[in-house]
């Protein structure tokens, strides 16, 4: 079954200080992987779409990383701010079909403090 | 305006009522979507329209209905709903249909069902 699977469900953390989030995924083919940034009260924005050639991709303080091994992939936010505090989506798309098929996961909650 | 925009932002009504969504998008794009946020739960994909076709209804209730007058609008109409669809409706829109296409998201409508 194709499922995409985030950890932490919630985090908080004081301004200035990292953080990693984790995905992994048993989506199956595996197409490409993409973190989205949903802040309070608005739409998704995409951070960074990686393939499964891709190791790792910066977006300025985003970093993300994939593991198509292991089916895994985490998000690390350096010297956090107050605006990162937001819902962090994992999105996996597979080559089940002419269109593809995008999995949603349930988001990390990302707190940051002042 | 520039993006995506959706109207209502917040949509209240009664199980018998009819009321529709709003969605449009000045990006020059050509597939539009429909998606559902519930809380806790990852994004389901209700609606795909491409070049003003539908092409995938992911087995939504019929008492979801929606339109696609040309490429830059979108609509949700929506009749006798139940309490359970209460939640954030959001549409996005890409380019083209394809896996490594950008899905530009609009900013949703918050429904609640009485």
């Amino acid at each position: 079954k194709n499922q995409v699977e985030q950890s932490p469900q919630s985090l908080i953390i004081l301004e200035g200080k990292n953080c990693t989030l984790q995905c992994n995924y048993t989506v199956s083919p595996f197409s490409n992987l993409r973190w989205y940034k949903q802040d309070t009260g608005r739409g998704p924005v995409s951070l960074t779409i990686m393939t499964f050639s891709e190791n790792t991709k910066s977006n300025g303080r985003y970093t993300a990383t994939l593991d198509a091994d292991t089916k895994q992939s985490s998000l690390h936010i350096t010297a956090s701010q107050l605006s990162d505090s937001a819902s962090y989506i994992c999105v996996v798309s597979n080559r089940g079909s002419t269109l593809g098929r995008l999995y949603f996961g349930r988001g990390t909650q990302l707190t940051v403090w002042p | 305006e520039t993006g995506v925009t959706q109207t209502p932002r917040h949509l209240v009504m009664g199980m018998t009522n009819k009321k529709s969504l709003k969605c449009e998008q000045h990006l020059g794009h050509n597939a539009m979507y429909w998606y559902k946020q519930s809380a806790k739960k990852p994004l389901e994909l209700m609606f795909v329209y491409n070049f003003k076709e539908q092409t995938e209804n992911n087995s939504v209730p019929s008492r979801f209905s929606p339109e696609c007058p040309n490429s830059s609008h979108l609509f949700l109409h929506l009749h006798t709903l139940q309490p359970e669809d209460s939640a954030l409706y959001l549409c996005a829109s890409s380019q083209d249909i394809g896996l490594q296409e950008t899905q530009y998201f609009g900013p949703g409508t918050r429904l609640l069902v009485l």
